[in-house]
């Protein structure tokens, strides 16, 4: 079965950086568009990033454009966030998740904490 | 990349049946077919409950149905349980090829 498992949460202060990993299994990883989706306590879903299945597209929501990468590394299953210049703001449960053949979202990691603050 | 608007809260009795709508554009849920819906748990990762505005995966009730019309989107749970009581996401692939989420609902059953 599809198994996504985020790793490289922690407690960082403002203006560093952090790097999220996402391990892959039970699907053609190669084959899968990734996706980023964070959550700041208490609140709602907010998409972060997707990358294409061989990793030539990348696309970001405007509040992490230009301070986060996502990347893919096929050989290893593995899904990465890059994330520098945190802020305050940042702060929230990083998801890992997948497509379907088509561009929905269709399952998720249980997510890693990120917290910002000094 | 404004979030799509859901309703805060929306509760209902055993066994009553609840819609909760999700409105956007012409850019993301009226432009496109890529509607789907996630029910989260407190403390635990969403889950897909239905795809493609009216597909349901495999083990999903079918007390769970999708429709759109125009740039509004609705799901809608039939003869509620218990277990329903959660928050629900709408999320909607956009024509700038990002994806842009619903602001939840917490569905509360009486």
């Amino acid at each position: 079965q599809v198994q996504l498992v985020e790793s490289g949460g922690g407690v960082v202060q403002p203006g560093r950086s952090l790097r999220l990993s996402c391990a892959a299994s039970g699907f053609t990883f190669s084959r899968t568009g990734m996706h980023w989706v964070r959550q700041a306590p208490g609140k709602g879903l907010e998409w972060v990033a997707v990358i294409s299945y061989d990793g030539s597209d990348k696309y970001y929501a405007d509040s992490v454009k230009g301070r986060f990468t996502i990347s893919r590394d096929n050989s290893k299953n593995t899904l990465y966030l890059q994330m520098n210049s945190l802020r305050a703001e940042d702060t929230a449960v990083y998801y890992c998740a997948k497509d379907r053949s088509v561009p929905i979202i269709d399952h998720w990691g249980q997510g890693t904490l990120v917290t910002v603050s000094s | 990349q404004s979030a799509l608007t859901q309703p805060a809260s929306v509760s209902g009795s055993p066994g009553q049946s609840i819609t909760i709508s999700c409105t956007g554009t012409s850019s993301d849920v009226g432009g496109y077919n890529y509607v789907s819906w996630y029910q989260q748990h407190p403390g635990k990762a969403p889950k897909l409950m239905i795809y493609d505005v009216s597909d349901r995966p495999s083990g999903v009730s079918d007390r769970f149905s999708g429709s759109k019309s125009g740039n509004t989107a609705s799901l809608t749970i039939s003869g509620l349980l218990a277990e329903d009581e959660a928050d629900y996401y709408c999320c909607s692939y956009t024509s700038s090829s990002t994806r842009v989420f619903g602001t939840g609902t917490k569905v509360t059953v009486l």
